[in-house]
C-alpha cells in the first residue's frame, strides 16, 4: 500500500525555468510533509517542510505548496540550476502518533543548460 | 558540527554471514532512525530508537534483524545470516527530538554475494 506517491519518475527542465515536482498521499492523518534531495551514493538531504496547518512554505528558490483537500503537495524550484539535478523524495509524517517518515519513490530531476 | 556518520560505507558479505552497520548521530541528537532503500524504490522505515530503548520497530523484519542504541557508542543495525534479498542501501537518520526534522547519513551499501 503506497501511501505517498510520486507518479513522475523523471523530469527534465531547462536551466532558469521552473521545476515542479508533485506528490500525492492517501492517509489523511499525515500532518507534516518534507522534501529531500538525494545525489547518487549519498544520503538524502533535507530541503524544505510544511505543516498541515499551512498551505505554502518558501525558502529561497524552493517553495512547497500543500492542498489538503486534494491530498497533494508540490515542490517548485525557481530558477532551476544544473546543481539541482538529483532525485527528489517527498515524505510524510504523522507527528504525535508516529515518527517514521513515509517516503515516495522519488522523481529524478535533470536540469540542462 | 559533524553530520550523521555511518560506517562502513560499503559492506560485502556472503550468504549466511552477519552484517553490522553503525550509525553515529549528530551531536545533540538522541533519536535515531534506520531506513532501507531497495533498488529503484523509496526509503522504507525500519526502526526508531532512543538511547537504550527501541521505540518503534514496526518496519523491521521479524527474523534476523535487530537494532540497538546503547548508552555509549553508535547505534548498530545487525543482520544475521544475510541473504541476497538483504542487498540494499541502509540509511540512518537522527533528530534532537521526536517531532524534529530527521537528518540522514550517507548510507551503507550492503551487497550479499
Amino acid at each position: 500500500d503506497q501511501q505517498v506517491k510520486q507518479n513522475s519518475p523523471s523530469l527534465s527542465v531547462q536551466e532558469g525555468r521552473i521545476s515542479i515536482l508533485n506528490c500525492d498521499y492517501t492517509n489523511s492523518m499525515f500532518d507534516y510533509f518534507l522534501w529531500y534531495k538525494k545525489y547518487p551514493a549519498e544520503g538524502p538531504t533535507f530541503l524544505i517542510s510544511i505543516s498541515s496547518i499551512k498551505d505554502k512554505n518558501e525558502d529561497g528558490r524552493f517553495t512547497v505548496f500543500l492542498n489538503k483537500s486534494a491530498k497533494h503537495l508540490s515542490l517548485h524550484i525557481v530558477p532551476s540550476q544544473p546543481g539541482d539535478s538529483a532525485v527528489y523524495f517527498c515524505a510524510a509524517d504523522y507527528r504525535g502518533i508516529a515518527d517514521k517518515l513515509i517516503f515516495g519513490t522519488g522523481t529524478r530531476l535533470q536540469v540542462f543548460p | 558540527n559533524a553530520g550523521v556518520m555511518q560506517n562502513p560505507r560499503h559492506l560485502v558479505r556472503r550468504r549466511g554471514q552477519e552484517a553490522r552497520l553503525r550509525c553515529s548521530p549528530m551531536k545533540g541528537h538522541s533519536h535515531v532512525y534506520w531506513y532501507r532503500q531497495l533498488p529503484e524504490e523509496g526509503l522504507k522505515f525500519m526502526v526508531y530508537l532512543q538511547k537504550e530503548n527501541i521505540i518503534d520497530e514496526s518496519g523491521m523484519p521479524k527474523e534476523r534483524f535487530s537494532a540497538e542504541f546503547p548508552k555509549e557508542g553508535p547505534s548498530i543495525l545487525r543482520i544475521q545470516q544475510v541473504v541476497r534479498g538483504d542487498s540494499a542501501a541502509y540509511f540512518c537518520a537522527s533528530s534532537p527530538g521526536h517531532t524534529d526534522t530527521q537528518y540522514f547519513g550517507p548510507g551503507t551499501r550492503l551487497t550479499v554475494l
